[in-house]
């Protein structure tokens, strides 16, 4: 079955405790991206990768870091979490950039707390 | 630069009544517009999605939307709800043909149902 996988689903942590955040998809797409979803501010894209080795910022990178080794595999890293990082974390994939008519495949998201 | 409006944060109906999300954009170039579904504790689906062509536009559970450029709008609309669609309905947009267009959400629309 076609999907993006992230894990994991929830994850409560404390400030400072860095975390990996991990997205695979299995449909050999060369774009992957991650958005965090907060109430009355929809998704704002944190970083993408447009293919292997390629990484960009989105509009909310601070803090965050990601690498893009593999095609299947994009993780989001916190190096140092902090209480505004808590968010619902959506990783989500298409076969071309988002510069094409392709859609988006999103993973099922990752609800993370830090304290 | 582009930006999307969704103009309701919450729409509460009753089971089949009509529904009209309202969405607007803003793009100094022509653009691709995406309506998409999250249900409860899920990912983001793509509902239906304008390129060019006829201006309204069908999609999948009975949606329709359609585009207005003189109003710069993308409303989506179905003409009975069903309990099932109680959902987040986020807009988005993404301007221009090069590939480092990106897509931009709106804040969502939640869309609760009454029996």
């Amino acid at each position: 079955e076609a999907q993006v996988t992230q894990n994991p689903r929830y994850l409560i942590t404390v400030t400072g405790k860095k975390l990996t955040v991990t997205c695979s998809q299995n449909m050999n797409h060369e774009y992957m991206s991650w958005y965090r979803q907060d109430p009355g501010l929809g998704l704002r894209q944190i970083y993408y990768s447009m293919n292997v080795e390629v990484t960009d910022k989105g509009d909310v990178p601070e803090g965050y870091k990601v690498s893009r080794k593999e095609k299947r595999n994009f993780p989001l890293i916190l190096e140092s979490p902090s209480p505004n990082q808590t968010s619902l974390y959506f990783c989500a994939s298409s076969p071309q950039g988002a510069a094409t008519n392709e859609k988006l495949f999103f993973g099922s998201g990752t609800q993370l707390s830090v304290l | 630069a582009q930006s999307v409006t969704q103009l309701d944060s919450q729409v509460p109906v009753f089971e089949e009544a009509p529904v009209e999300l309202r969405c607007n954009y803003s793009s100094s170039v022509s653009v691709y517009l995406f309506w998409y579904v999250q249900y409860p504790n899920q990912g983001l689906q793509l509902l239906l999605k304008y390129l060019s062509g006829s201006t309204l536009v069908k999609g999948i559970n009975g949606f329709e939307a359609e585009f207005n450029k003189s109003q710069t709008s993308f409303h989506l609309r179905k003409p009975s709800v069903h309990i099932s669609d109680t959902a987040e309905y986020f807009c988005a947009v993404r301007g221009g043909y090069s590939s480092a267009s990106k897509i931009i959400f709106g804040s969502g629309t939640r869309l609760s149902i009454r029996p």
